[in-house]
């Protein structure tokens, strides 16, 4: 088993959809988790960042970590063309300085 | 942005000739990566470096070779480029002084190995 495990997709929406990314994983050091989005021939950038369990909210984009379940989402709501990209979920357990990737999801939001 | 600089950005070479890509930052940063990323793969760790001159391997470092004798400057070398090798090439680089494992990722490199 993968320590991360991301659906590639691809994932086709409608504009205004809400859209729900997730990953699960197995390594219970892992204590910071993020989402990077990547645009097309860009180099990732973070979005969102959480540490621990619970819920943060930022605009449209809600990020969700349950530990007990080893599972987080991204929730994206009122989606929007500019959302179209590739989303990597990130972890980290705190001591070697190395992020542990997901595979990436790649979503369109049609007009 | 984090001012880091990746170059060439494209390349094109034939199979068995050495291939340097270059990573220059800007932000003083002690950790910088070397990543790839190839469909159905996605991230790679290839190398990184904590400091200058000490550097480390990751899960796909076979073929490649680093080094860093400057803060700002981390070299990836392909010695013998393959096939297997094409890809999107990106340096990161993070700030353990943070304390949240955060990456900042340059541009990419596009390498084609005919």
């Amino acid at each position: 088993q993968k320590e991360v495990e991301q659906d590639p997709g691809p994932l086709s929406v409608p504009e205004g959809a809400i859209v729900s990314l997730n990953c699960t994983y197995s390594n219970s050091a892992f204590q910071y988790f993020m989402w990077y989005r990547q645009y097309s021939r860009k180099g990732p950038e973070l979005l969102m960042y959480t540490y621990s369990s619970g819920n943060k909210e930022d605009g449209r984009f809600t990020a969700q970590v349950d530990k007990s379940s080893k599972y987080i989402s991204l929730f994206i709501r009122d989606s929007q063309p500019s959302d179209s990209a590739t989303y990597l979920c990130a972890m980290w357990g705190g001591s070697n300085y190395k992020l542990t990737f997901g595979k990436g999801t790649l979503l369109t939001v049609n007009p | 942005d984090a001012g880091i600089t990746q170059s060439p950005r494209h390349k094109v070479t034939e199979t068995g000739t050495p291939v340097t890509l270059r990573c220059h930052q800007t932000e003083n940063h002690r950790y910088m990566y070397w990543y790839r990323q190839d469909p159905g793969h996605g991230l790679r760790l290839i190398h990184y470096s904590y400091g200058v001159k000490d550097t480390d391997k990751g899960e796909v470092s076979d073929g490649y070779s680093v080094s860093r004798s400057k803060t700002e400057d981390f070299l990836l070398t392909l010695e013998s480029a393959t096939s297997s090798q094409t890809s999107v090439y990106f340096c990161a680089i993070s700030d353990p002084g943070q304390n949240t494992g955060e990456l900042f990722f340059g541009e990419g490199s596009r390498l084609t190995v005919l």
